[in-house]
């Protein structure tokens, strides 16, 4: 079964500096991972998925298939990028290969 | 186009009160999913369809029955609330898609309390 961690809850940065939150998966196949993010107030939605290799909002995330990790960066954070982030897998098979979530990390960006 | 949709909002139960959650959508989509989400345990899925007419046990379904009578509809059942069972619950679907299409659109969420 797949498994994926975040082993950050909290993770405060200053606006303007480099912000990292960490994905870690385990994982026997060769999987997709995915970024969503909940703002205050707003329902979950997809940030980037690794797949298509790009940058939403100033966000990348690299997959790393030798450390097995995901992590999501961001050279200058913004006081708006503050929200609940959540690292998800989902598995290369299976019936309905649904998702599988991180335990979300919560960032605040503070001015 | 609405989307995802969850009714209600908001509910508070007594111990051993029934209640079914109700989620809508409108993209045609096949597949619909329930998720917990808990301070500190992210999002737990419950129950999944893959089509009308089918269900499936997710990660946590101990508690929980589903039905999918209609495509857009996935409801969630509780027969006898538990205060373990306080929690935000969101619904979410998505098509079968192609590997760089996939996505789960999310409902806004229920929060339950059960007293």
């Amino acid at each position: 079964a797949q498994r994926v961690t975040q082993p950050e809850k909290l993770l405060s940065v200053f606006k303007g500096a480099p912000v990292e939150l960490k994905c870690n998966y385990s994982y026997s196949g060769s999987p997709e991972l995915f970024w969503y993010v909940q703002y205050s107030r707003q329902r979950l939605q997809l940030l980037l998925r690794h797949i298509s290799r790009e940058s939403i909002k100033g966000f990348t995330a690299d997959l790393n298939k030798g450390e097995t990790s995901f992590h999501l960066k961001k050279p200058f954070a913004q006081e708006e990028d503050s929200a609940m982030y959540y690292c998800a897998l989902r598995p290369s098979s299976g019936s309905a290969r649904q998702l599988t979530f991180g335990s979300g990390t919560q960032l605040t960006v503070l001015p | 186009n609405a989307g995802v949709t969850q009714t209600p909002k908001f509910r508070v139960l007594k111990t051993g009160q029934s209640m079914t959650l109700l989620c809508a959508q409108d993209m045609n989509h096949e597949y619909m999913y329930w998720y917990r989400q808990d301070p500190g345990m992210g999002l737990r899925l419950i129950h999944y369809s893959v089509g009308e007419g089918t269900t499936a046990k997710g990660e946590v379904p101990d508690g929980y029955n589903v039905s999918r009578l209609k495509k857009q509809n996935f409801l969630l059942g509780l027969e006898s609330a538990a205060p373990s069972q306080t929690s935000v619950y969101f619904c979410a679907s998505t098509s079968p898609p192609g590997l760089r299409t996939y996505e789960q659109y999310f409902g806004p969420g229920t929060r339950l309390t059960v007293t």
